[in-house]
């Protein structure tokens, strides 16, 4: 079974400044990760994806997310917080069968201060 | 051009009432999903459909039926409402080849049961 987790429900930067969100999965095969964000009210919006190849994959609205198959990680980065990038952040694993449904990690809240 | 829409947006209804939740894709994908997020924003499978035939079906109570006319809608039946159903009810999207990993949400159906 896969898992996701993300570390810090909550995550308060200033504007301008570096944005970190952390994400852990577990998998028994090479997984397909992605960041999916969630403004309030909205449905989710694809951020970025990884699946092969380039382990450092960029998105939109500047995010960026390394996939560290070491570490298992996928954090999530922004060099620089605006404040339009305060949302809901999930991290989710695609499985690995055909049906491709995503484990979703709890979620980072992301706020951004003037 | 909306991609993925879901019909209602909003839904407040009492216990013991049965009531259906719609979704329309009009990307040509051939697989359809319904996510559920509670309120603590946890998100998690529910349904799946690939061309009319379902492939996933989560431990979900069978008060929930979902039903596909066609591969570009998917609906969501729940009958004898019950207040832990309330929550927000996601429905996506995927093709099966090429960018088959992304799936596409809708905005969303926040139901509320009294």
């Amino acid at each position: 079974a896969q898992s996701v987790t993300q570390l810090g429900s909550h995550v308060s930067v200033s504007e301008g400044a570096l944005v970190l969100l952390r994400c852990n999965y577990s998998s028994s095969v090479p997984p397909y990760l992605f960041w999916y964000v969630q403004y309030p009210n909205q449905g989710l919006q694809l951020l970025l994806k990884y699946t092969t190849g380039a382990t450092l994959v960029k998105g939109i609205n500047g995010f960026e997310a390394e996939f560290k198959k070491s570490e298992t990680s996928f954090h999530l980065t922004k060099p620089s917080a605006h404040m339009s990038d305060a949302a809901e952040y999930f991290c989710a694993v695609s499985d690995d069968t055909g049906r491709r449904a995503l484990t979703f990690g709890s979620g980072t809240r992301l706020q951004v201060q003037p | 051009d909306t991609a993925v829409s879901q019909t209602p947006k909003y839904l407040v209804t009492q216990m013991g009432n049965d009531k259906s939740i719609k979704c329309e894709q009009n990307l040509g994908h051939d697989t359809m999903y319904w996510y559920k997020q509670d309120s603590k924003k946890f998100l998690k499978i529910m349904f799946s459909y690939n061309n009319k035939e379902l492939i996933i079906n989560e431990t979900v109570p069978n008060r929930f039926s979902p039903k596909s006319p066609d591969k570009a809608h998917l609906n969501l039946h729940i009958n004898s409402l019950e207040l832990g159903d309330s929550a927000v009810y996601f429905c996506a999207s995927r093709a099966s080849g090429g960018e088959g990993e992304t799936q596409y949400f809708g905005p969303g159906t926040r139901l509320l049961v009294l």
